[in-house]
């Protein structure tokens, strides 16, 4: 079946640091790829995506290049603010039309000032 | 646009009792939602999926007649937890799908459920 797997938290950072956060997956085929993001007490929010390999998704500075080869999506961004700080879930939609969104544990991030 | 509202954002009632949560598209029509629980420090899992106009198709494990899924409206469904217990204390994320966005999911805020 399909699977996410990210890195387990909580991921401590110093404002304008660099963050990583990991994530591979499992599925058939070329899904399509997700960030999400929630902050504290808050619903989901897409953060970016990739929809075929090789693509880099981006937005308010992180970035993801889907990988096919090693079947990541890592997320990354060059400096952290302590505005940064909530939890980053990773997730594949199977491709294929309507499918079911999988999304991993997620991560959690504190940036301290 | 694409926006998904959810209300309440937080509710608290007595175990016994049933408590609703609404979930809208407020500027789509949403031909699927999804309904999702999430653990402390857990991710989401999928409680069930539903079509407008048809009935909700549960995850396995999810006991369809405590989490009673209406989806009569294309821009509304609700989730009815009966019979509430603490540990259906929980958060809820409802997500809907359809208009120009296609395959994408768009997530409301989540409605916190504790029961006492």
């Amino acid at each position: 079946g399909n699977s996410v797997t990210q890195m387990e938290g909580p991921v401590t950072l110093s404002e304008e640091a660099f963050l990583t956060i990991n994530c591979t997956y499992t599925a058939t085929g070329y899904p399509s790829l997700f960030w999400y993001v929630q902050y504290p007490g808050e619903g989901l929010q897409l953060l970016l995506k990739a929809t075929k390999a090789d693509d880099k998704g981006s937005n308010k500075g992180f970035e993801a290049t889907y990988r096919k080869e090693t079947t990541s999506f890592h997320l990354e961004k060059g400096s952290v603010q302590v505005s940064d700080s909530a939890v980053y879930f990773c997730a594949l939609r199977p491709s294929g039309g309507y499918q079911k969104v999988t999304f991993g544990i997620g991560t959690k991030l504190q940036v301290i000032p | 646009g694409a926006v998904v509202s959810q209300h309440p954002s937080w509710v608290i009632c007595k175990s016994g009792t049933s408590v609703k949560i609404e979930c809208r598209s407020l500027d789509f029509q949403a031909t699927t939602m999804f309904w999702y629980r999430q653990f402390p420090k857990q991710s989401l899992m999928l409680m069930a999926t539903s079509n407008e106009g048809s009935k909700a198709t549960y995850e396995q494990g999810v006991e369809k007649d405590k989490f009673l899924i209406n989806h009569a409206s294309l821009t509304l469904s609700t989730l009815t937890v009966t019979s509430a217990h603490p540990e259906d204390s929980s958060f809820y994320i409802c997500s809907a799908r359809g208009g120009r966005g296609g395959y994408e999911q768009y997530f409301g805020p989540g409605t916190r459920l504790t029961v006492t």
